[in-house]
């Protein structure tokens, strides 16, 4: 079976510009959820989506924006980039909507370098 | 403030020394603390869930335990390819706009030197 599929896996932009991100979950799996991580530190948590509502949202600016798609395909939007910005952005899956009784699926990531 | 404080940060056994990674936690009501594993260039992978003190998982040469403060992960017998960082993670009861979002902890790089 298909894991979580991110795209791309590499990315370098400018400070200012725009990017998406795209992330494709485990089939039958209907929550999406973005992490970003910082080298050399734990994942934080940005949005959650379940039947492609917003579930929930981290403690990231409102330059950060993210829908779900009816196929339960996601993208993660983020204006302005700034130097701050570069990370890995990881997308995780899981078939219901709380990683209490559903554990999250991550995929390998995107790189995000801001120059 | 949900927290997660994992240590050491970075940890070398030879093969086959055993030895505990520590997670200690501070959150408004746990639903669920997760250890993870990752790989270099890799996400996250999942290895367990703990819902309350005094519960215990294993799989292979991994044990997890979770009394109220913390949660250590246990490596029997370690092997090279048990090389990883091991993230620690919780799910808090009342996250208000967060909803289910994990608050990770900053990992433990361990090293198995044959």
């Amino acid at each position: 079976d298909a894991g979580v599929t991110q795209s791309p896996t590499h990315l370098i932009k400018t400070r200012g510009q725009h990017v998406t991100l795209r992330c494709s979950p485990i089939s039958g799996h209907k929550s999406v959820s973005w992490y970003q991580q910082v080298l050399g530190q734990g994942p934080q948590f940005i949005f959650q989506y379940y039947e492609k509502e917003e579930r929930g949202r981290g403690n990231f600016p409102d330059r950060f924006s993210a829908r779900q798609f009816p196929n339960y395909s996601s993208e993660l939007n983020v204006n302005a980039l700034l130097l701050g910005d570069s990370a890995l952005y990881l997308c995780a899956s899981s078939p219901g909507p709380s990683p209490y009784n559903s554990p999250l699926h991550f995929g390998n990531g995107t790189r995000l370098t801001v120059t | 403030e949900d927290q997660v404080t994992q240590s050491p940060e970075a940890l070398r056994l030879q093969e086959g020394e055993s030895s505990s990674l520590n997670c200690s936690y501070t959150v408004s009501g746990l639903r669920g603390l997760f250890w993870y594993r990752q790989d270099p260039g890799k996400g996250p992978e999942f290895l367990f869930t703990l819902y309350s003190a005094g519960e215990e998982k294993e799989k292979e040469r991994l044990k997890a335990t979770l009394t109220k403060k913390e949660s250590f992960l246990h490596i029997t017998a370690p092997k090279p390819e048990d090389s990883a960082t091991y993230l620690c993670a919780v799910q808090a009861r009342y996250s208000g706009g967060g909803a289910d979002g994990l608050t990770f902890g900053k990992g433990t790089h361990l090293i198995i030197q044959p």
